[in-house]
């Protein structure tokens, strides 16, 4: 099972939104709607904040959305603020046997 | 509130072997999952495996099959990674994590990661 493919990194100002892809096939993101997205900051553990596609976990902010089509999931932050600034990864469930496919990772970067 | 602690970094040589912990507390065991994530440094991330803590149902990623063994501990709510023949590429911060018991569910809660490193 391939990674999912994400750019290695985006970036916008304060107050800006940005969108970040994840690209994967039939067999995963295609077939499931079961793209999650993990925020991570340097050092720290990844946080859930966004699941089953556009469903925020208690306590994310909706400055989060997620949104799907065809292969192809995507992150959207609103409302750029300095804490964006982080590490982010998709994943998609691919079968009973291969629950978890990660992307590649996105750097955002708050100018 | 969910907390996962995890076991302690390790230092290993090529070849060798490791077993790693992960201990859960204020969940039901019954309603999750545990699994691990790797993150070789400057990477991304890798799904390793997951383990029932109910009834040890387990999946095992098809990257590892054959070097990992994942098992649990029901009385102590506690999972273990086993991973045999160690590669220096194994180095690498292990995370656990939980997943409620439903095929398809995310991984919602996290530890702190354990470090590996496998060197010469």
């Amino acid at each position: 099972q391939s990674a999912l493919t994400q750019p290695r990194s985006v970036s916008g100002s304060p107050g800006q939104s940005v969108t970040i892809s994840c690209t994967g096939t039939s067999s995963d993101v295609g077939r499931y709607n079961y793209v999650s997205w993990y925020q991570q900051h340097p050092g720290k553990a990844p946080k859930l904040i966004i699941h089953d596609v556009i469903q925020w976990p208690s306590g994310v902010p909706d400055r989060f959305s997620g949104s799907k089509s065809g292969n192809t999931a995507s992150l959207t932050i609103s409302g750029l603020q300095a804490e964006d600034e982080a590490d982010y990864f998709c994943c998609s469930y691919a079968g009973t046997y291969v629950p978890y496919v990660f992307g590649t990772g996105t750097r955002v970067t708050v100018l | 509130e969910v907390q996962l602690v995890q076991s302690g970094a390790e230092v290993k040589k090529p070849g060798e072997s490791l077993r790693m912990s992960c201990t859960g507390s204020g969940y039901n065991l019954f309603n999750y999952w545990l699994g691990w994530v790797r993150q070789v440094p400057e990477r991304g991330l890798q799904w390793v495996a997951i383990i029932s803590l109910a009834d040890s149902n387990n999946r095992v990623s098809p990257s590892f099959q054959g070097r990992v063994t994942i098992s649990a501990d029901r009385s102590t709510n506690t999972a273990y990674l086993q991973w045999n023949n160690l590669q220096v590429s194994d180095t690498a911060i292990y995370y656990c994590a939980t997943r409620p018991a439903v095929d398809g569910s995310p991984l919602d809660h996290w530890g702190h990661g354990t470090l590996v490193t496998v060197t010469s």
